[in-house]
């Protein structure tokens, strides 16, 4: 199965900061990448499929960039609503892999 | 807009059958376009891919390794749903479970509410 690592596990943020989570895969998935929100006791929320198409509804202030094996999101200007736990998921290859989660926190 | 509502218990006694519903609303179950995806969460395991049935001129169902020789997945075209059952749970099946559309190459985009499944007698 293809590994998917997130970095950080966790950060602390205030609102309007800009933050960046990185996720590696263990091998290259070309653009098969999608990102995740999660709150406390909810489903995840698709946010951003194929490395950087937002979801609709989703707000501008979230993108995706990346390739290969190594991809990105950001915040450019984080929200109260946007604290929660955020996840990428490849769609290379099956069974379509999780990272284990970044966790944002109020600072 | 289409919407996914999950039931069934949460708490199966050890070696029993642990069984939930996906009932669709805004989509088909058989639609040619999708495929209906079972996917767990547990702390100590993070996601993990169950199995999925999708229907292109007649069903295909798939389950994961880990759990096929003890998964069933009925799609239910009349009710327009989709049900899980899981054999002969151990603890290690206690986890939150989630029904999960899939379109286009791989796309998650829309998620059951999810059910906290607790295996203990």
């Amino acid at each position: 199965d293809i590994q998917m690592t997130q970095s950080p596990s966790s950060l602390s943020a205030s609102v309007g900061d800009r933050i960046t989570i990185t996720c590696r895969a263990s091998q290259s998935i070309s653009n098969h990448l999608n990102w995740f929100q999660q709150k406390p006791g909810k489903a995840p929320e698709l946010l951003i499929y194929t490395v950087s198409t937002l979801q609709s509804g989703v707000p501008s202030r979230f993108s995706g960039s990346g390739s290969g094996t190594e991809f990105t999101l950001t915040i450019s200007s984080l929200q109260l609503e946007d604290f929660g736990t955020y996840f990428c998921q490849q769609s290379h290859t099956a069974p379509h892999t999780f990272g284990q989660g970044t966790k944002v926190e109020t600072k | 807009q289409v919407q996914l509502q999950q039931s069934g218990p949460g708490l199966v006694k050890p070696s029993q059958t642990l069984s939930l519903t996906c009932a669709i609303s805004g989509d088909s179950v058989s639609t040619k376009s999708a495929s209906w995806n079972w996917i767990r969460q547990s702390p100590s395991r993070g996601f993990e891919w169950l199995g999925k049935a999708y229907y292109r001129s007649k069903w295909y169902i798939e389950y994961a390794p880990s759990v096929k020789s003890r998964m069933t997945l009925k799609p239910d075209t009349s009710k327009n749903q989709l049900s899980l059952q899981l054999d002969s749970v151990t603890d290690e099946d206690t986890a939150v479970y989630y029904c999960v559309r899939l379109i286009g190459e791989g796309v998650l985009d829309i998620w059951g509410q999810g059910t906290l499944v607790t295996v203990s007698s």
